[in-house]
């Protein structure tokens, strides 16, 4: 079967970094994705790897090893702001996305 | 960047009316739209795919003839509640991929509907 496991909740502290693991397993892929969803709003794209590699924009980045099927979200220099949950989505052979459960993302002063 | 626009934003219903809610791609064509679920501290599940001008193929357990879509257009897709009932009250997401195809989904800002 198709599945994305990430952990439920992880909590930082501000101005420190931390990353976001998440693994997949998929018939075929095409990509995997990483959004930010603030409660109550529609998630925001960050990012997509469908390279073996790293990824960087800005503050946040994104890996991929097709490989091991996982990937991870690091968020460097956090603020307050980035409190939200952390989606991860993979993109199998019929280009549908595989979503995981999210990971809520707790910054502490 | 790609817009897509959804609304209402919010609504409040009645048990056994319908609502509709509508997802427009304000600059771009959209070949193929989604509409999601979520439910409070889950993750976005799969309602049905729609492709424009075609019929919508639902997920395994989401009833069609309650839960009505329609893609009439290359901007516009709506999904249509019928007869609502307090257990459809949910966060409804719609997102769409454009003609490039490049794999990456434009999310409206979701409808937050709430039955009666």
């Amino acid at each position: 079967g198709q599945n994305i496991d990430q952990p439920t909740e992880m909590t930082a502290t501000e101005g420190a970094i931390v990353q976001i693991n998440c693994t997949y397993q998929t018939s075929g892929f095409n990509g995997l994705f990483w959004y930010q969803q603030h409660a109550g709003e529609a998630p925001t794209f960050l990012s997509y790897n469908v390279l073996d590699g790293l990824e960087e924009k800005g503050r946040f980045s994104s890996f991929l090893s097709r490989s091991k099927g996982y990937s991870y979200l690091l968020l460097k220099e956090l603020q307050m702001k980035d409190s939200a949950s952390y989606l991860c989505a993979a993109m199998d052979s019929n280009y549908q996305l595989i979503w995981g459960a999210g990971t809520k993302l707790i910054i502490k002063p | 960047g790609a817009v897509v626009s959804q609304h209402p934003s919010r609504v409040i219903c009645k048990s056994g009316t319908s609502v509709k809610i509508e997802c427009r791609s304000l600059d771009f064509q959209a070949t193929t739209m989604f509409w999601y679920r979520q439910f409070p501290k889950q993750s976005l599940m799969l309602m049905a795919t729609s492709n424009e001008g075609s019929k919508a193929t639902y997920e395994q357990g989401v009833e069609k003839d309650k839960f009505l879509i329609n893609h009439a257009s290359l901007t516009l897709s709506t999904l249509t509640v019928t007869s609502a009932h307090p257990e459809d009250s949910s966060f409804y997401i719609c997102s769409a991929r454009g003609l490039a195809d490049t794999g990456e989904l434009f999310f409206g800002e979701g409808s937050r509907l709430t039955v009666l």
